[in-house]
């Protein structure tokens, strides 16, 4: 079955950086682009942007552009989501989800979704 | 970017009832590009309908979708009491895809 599973709670400084790690499996890992999609604190769903593991082409929030980067470890089958200088506004749990075709672009619904990682920026 | 709208905010309603939750774009979402998702508290958000009115996996026919253009709206027939939550729809037809800021659905 499809598992997304994340890295663990984080606490940083603002101006700090966090990496978050989303292990994915059940599936054929280079096959599926993978989102993160952050909710703050009592608040909806926010699109932070999107990789695609096959050819690493990244697409990225445009309020998030030039803090946010994504990558992939195809040997670990594990996806990571860099966001620096943080804010805390940047207060929120952060989510990995899976496209729900193979090889899709970046603007697709999500059919799988990881438990959430909290990043607390606080100083 | 698309902006969606979701009323009510909360929706009070007892087991056995129905539920229609709305969601309104501010201009027209691209083709059946409307998804909509439950999230129960300290979990994450979890597929419900895609294509307007496409259950996903392992979703009972008491949940149905419907909409084109700017309104959707989202019926549970029977409310069960494993469907009190929040429900969120997301627009994948134009980028950025966009969420509504939800509906809350609670035991009245």
């Amino acid at each position: 079955q499809v598992q997304l599973v994340q890295s663990g709670v984080e606490v940083k400084k603002p101006g700090a950086s966090v990496k978050v790690s989303c292990k994915a499996s059940g599936y054929t890992f280079s096959s599926y682009g993978i989102s993160w999609v952050r909710q703050a604190p009592g608040q909806g769903l926010e699109w932070v942007g999107w990789l695609s593991v096959n050819n690493g082409k990244t697409k990225y929030a445009e309020k998030l552009q030039g803090r946010v980067s994504m990558t992939s470890d195809t040997s670990t089958s594990t996806v990571y989501m860099e966001l620096r200088s943080l804010r805390s506004d940047d207060t929120a749990v952060y989510y990995c989800a899976r496209d729900p075709l193979p090889f899709s672009s970046w603007v697709v619904y999500f059919d799988y979704w990881g438990q959430g990682t909290l990043v607390t920026v606080s100083s | 970017e698309i902006v969606l709208t979701q009323s009510p905010g909360t929706l009070s309603l007892s087991p056995g009832e129905r539920a229609s939750l709305s969601c309104r774009a501010s201009q027209s979402v691209s083709s059946t590009y409307l998804a909509w998702y439950q999230q129960k508290p300290g979990q994450a958000p979890s597929l419900l309908m895609y294509g307007v009115s496409s259950r996903a996996t392992g979703i009972p026919d008491r949940f149905s979708g419907s909409g084109s253009g700017t309104d959707f709206t989202l019926t549970i027939s029977r409310l069960e009491p494993e469907d009190f939550a929040m429900y969120y729809c997301q627009q994948y037809g134009s980028s950025p895809q966009t969420f509504g800021q939800g509906t809350k659905v609670e035991i009245k």
